[in-house]
């Protein structure tokens, strides 16, 4: 059973423009919420976390939105770069509970077109 | 800090052979996780451990795989027999304690013929 969907599959996005992706989740005991990055051969790195204690975060570039009542969140890129071609994932999880782990969404690949 | 360490990168075997991948964690982390990626499914959390021991192996799909990790330093992901749908790209990732950042290896790109 997925329990974070997440949309879309792939996007593609102008050089300055805006790219958004989108995650749901269904277990209501999350309550951590990463964005991964991922680069062709290379391993998933942290790029941004909220937890539901807050609305949005940003950090540089990068806004995440979180609705714990649509329990929904989503990433926003912002004058989206070339450079920031690469695969997305969102995750979540119960932050307190034994080990943490993260279940991942299915991944959105973007692609910033100069 | 050399980050994640996997090894090999690429790994091409044909069925019925034993695979084994080699993680080496980030000196000081006390959690490590292994994972899966496919095109179908995704990242999928196989097994974890905490302290060098498995604490929730729910992920790992078949008797066929099996992970240990001897020491805090290095662990090992056995496929035995290997077969076709396990071709995949296999990551290790480490973390320390109850923080909230896992760093991954680079991966192993498992394909068996």
């Amino acid at each position: 059973q997925q329990q974070v969907k997440q949309s879309p599959q792939s996007l593609i996005v102008q050089k300055g423009g805006i790219s958004i992706i989108n995650c749901a989740y269904e277990n209501t005991a999350f309550d951590y919420f990463p964005w991964y990055q991922q680069f062709p051969g290379k391993g998933p790195a942290l790029l941004i976390a909220i937890r539901p204690d807050v609305s949005e975060k940003k950090e540089g570039r990068f806004t995440i939105s979180f609705n714990k009542s649509a329990k929904q969140f989503s990433l926003h890129i912002m004058d989206s770069q070339p450079g920031d071609s690469a695969t997305y994932f969102c995750a979540a999880s119960r932050f307190k509970a034994a080990g943490n782990k993260l279940t991942f969404g299915g991944g959105t690949r973007v692609l910033v077109k100069p | 800090d050399a980050g994640v360490i996997q090894s090999p990168r690429h790994e091409v075997t044909e069925m019925g052979q034993e695979v084994t991948l080699r993680c080496k964690p980030i000196s000081g982390h006390d959690y490590l996780f292994w994972y899966r990626q496919t095109m179908m499914r995704g990242l999928e959390l196989l097994i974890y451990f905490n302290n060098n021991v498995p604490i929730d192996d729910s992920g790992m799909p078949e008797d066929r795989f099996s992970a240990k990790m001897p020491n805090a330093s290095f662990s090992t992901l056995k496929i035995q027999p290997s077969e076709p749908r396990d071709s995949a790209v296999y990551f290790c990732a480490s973390r320390q304690g109850a923080g909230d950042t896992q760093y991954f290896g680079p991966g192993t790109r498992l394909t068996v013929l």
